[in-house]
């Protein structure tokens, strides 16, 4: 267990639908991670939090925002859901805003039909 | 543009014998982070191995080490004494030091571990 939580842990939705993800993260952690990882396209980073601002941005789509709340737990929220949507999401968390060790949690399925 | 490759989808390796994954990736800076991460069937992502690229030694894990050449822009992970827990898929991630968006993950390297 690595301390960082996820609900929920599976979602299945329709195309055109609004979803909301959410993580908790490790004790102490001010950093966290939005990771998408679907069958085709591998793993992708999306977005950073660090502290309640936004640190760092990837590949992430204009139908998906994030934000970090002042208790620094985290939501991911996808719009406009897409098949392509279809998806393991993985929020991480770390200690710092950098390159030490993330903590993964156990994702979230989720899955648009 | 900062491209991860892992031209090895799927490997195979005995119980106890030692196995390379291989690692490479495209980048114009000179500082940044590499890392190997595991991810088992059950799906969570471990964290295996980090190195900074201005460090010359390479960085070691018990069991786990790589082979940083930062010429050759390759960084691949060596496991010896290979277990039937270290059956997963390992993905080697570039991360810059400078533009925190650059975050890459290679494709991944599928390992079995033959008893």
């Amino acid at each position: 267990d690595s301390g960082v939580t996820q609900t929920p842990k599976h979602l299945i939705t329709a195309t055109g639908q609004r979803v909301t993800l959410r993580c908790s993260p490790r004790s102490g952690d001010l950093s966290v991670y939005w990771y998408q990882q679907s069958l085709d396209q591998g793993l992708q980073f999306l977005i950073q939090y660090y502290n309640g601002e936004e640190r760092a941005k990837g590949n992430i789509l204009e139908r998906f925002s994030a934000q970090q709340f002042p208790d620094l737990h985290s939501e991911l929220n996808l719009s406009s859901l897409e098949l392509g949507d279809s998806a393991l999401y993985f929020c991480a968390s770390s200690n710092t805003g950098g390159f030490n060790e993330q903590y993964f949690g156990p994702g979230t399925r989720l899955t648009v039909t | 543009a900062q491209t991860v490759t892992q031209s090895q989808p799927e490997m195979s390796v005995q119980e106890a014998e030692t196995v390379t994954l291989s690692c490479t990736y495209d980048t114009s800076e000179s500082d940044y982070y590499l890392f190997w991460y595991k991810q088992p069937p059950s799906r969570q992502m471990i964290l295996v191995i980090r190195q900074e690229a201005y460090k010359q030694q390479n960085a070691t894990e018990n069991r786990f080490s790589v082979n940083f050449q930062k010429a050759a822009k390759s960084f691949s992970l060596k496991i010896s004494d290979s277990q039937l827990g270290d059956a997963a898929m390992y993905f080697c991630a570039y991360r810059s030091a400078i533009n925190f968006n650059k975050f890459y993950f290679g494709s991944g390297t599928k390992l079995n571990v033959k008893p």
